[in-house]
């Protein structure tokens, strides 16, 4: 079973739309989860963290994480073309030094 | 602007044929990581220093090594690349590894070719 799951996509949403990125992780003593962007031939780039259960609010984007179900996801509001990217779920389990990565959601942004 | 800076940015090496990355950090963190990534893959950690402490990851082959020589600087060293090797390598740091909430922060990254 992968550390981080994540539907590989490709997600494709209409400009000013709301994307919505999903992400699963197996451990439960998981403990700091992280959204990176990646564009294409690029490094990832924070975008977000978020350790504690319920939403996280920064600009147009919110992470939301649900230990109980094991779950972390990103909402993009007001999409844009620029968000076009792939967007890979991370978790740290905070007992090491391992930063568990999802393979990845593939975002198109339509304008 | 504290920052992760990796060279070079391109790599074009022959097969077998000894090549070495190079990564700095100005943010003065303990942690650094080396990263593969392949195509349409997630990275994929190769190892990591906590300060002087070397970690390898199980899975790494002993094609991989890696030095840090003082906290801002850490190399990889690929001995003999093969075909199979061309991916782009990431460097990460981070502040210390037990935090909770630490974040990573990945350099541009090098892309290797093999030829």
């Amino acid at each position: 079973q992968k550390e981080v799951e994540q539907n590989s996509g490709p997600l494709s949403v209409p400009e000013g739309a709301i994307a919505s990125l999903n992400c699963t992780y197996s451990d439960r003593v998981s403990q700091s989860f992280f959204w990176y962007r990646q564009y294409s031939g690029k490094s990832p780039e924070l975008i977000m963290s978020i350790y504690s259960n319920g939403d996280k609010e920064d600009g147009r984007f919110t992470a939301q994480l649900n230990k109980a179900s094991q779950y972390v996801s990103l909402l993009i509001r007001d999409s844009q073309p620029s968000d076009s990217a792939t967007y890979l779920c991370a978790v740290n389990k905070n007992t090491g030094n391992q930063f568990y990565f999802g393979t990845g959601t593939s975002l198109t942004v339509i304008p | 602007d504290a920052m992760v800076i990796q060279n070079p940015r391109y790599q074009v090496t022959q097969f077998g044929k000894p090549v070495t990355l190079s990564c700095s950090q100005t943010l003065n963190h303990n942690v650094m990581y080396w990263y593969q990534q392949k195509s349409s893959q997630a990275p994929k950690l190769l190892f990591h220093y906590y300060d002087k402490d070397f970690n390898n990851e199980a899975d790494t082959p002993d094609n991989f090594q890696s030095r840090r020589p003082n906290t801002s600087f850490c190399f990889l060293d690929i001995r003999s690349p093969g075909l199979g090797d061309a991916a782009m390598y990431l460097c990460a740091t981070s502040r210390d590894r037990r935090s909770p909430g630490d974040e990573q922060f990945f350099g541009p990254g090098t892309r290797l070719t093999v030829l």
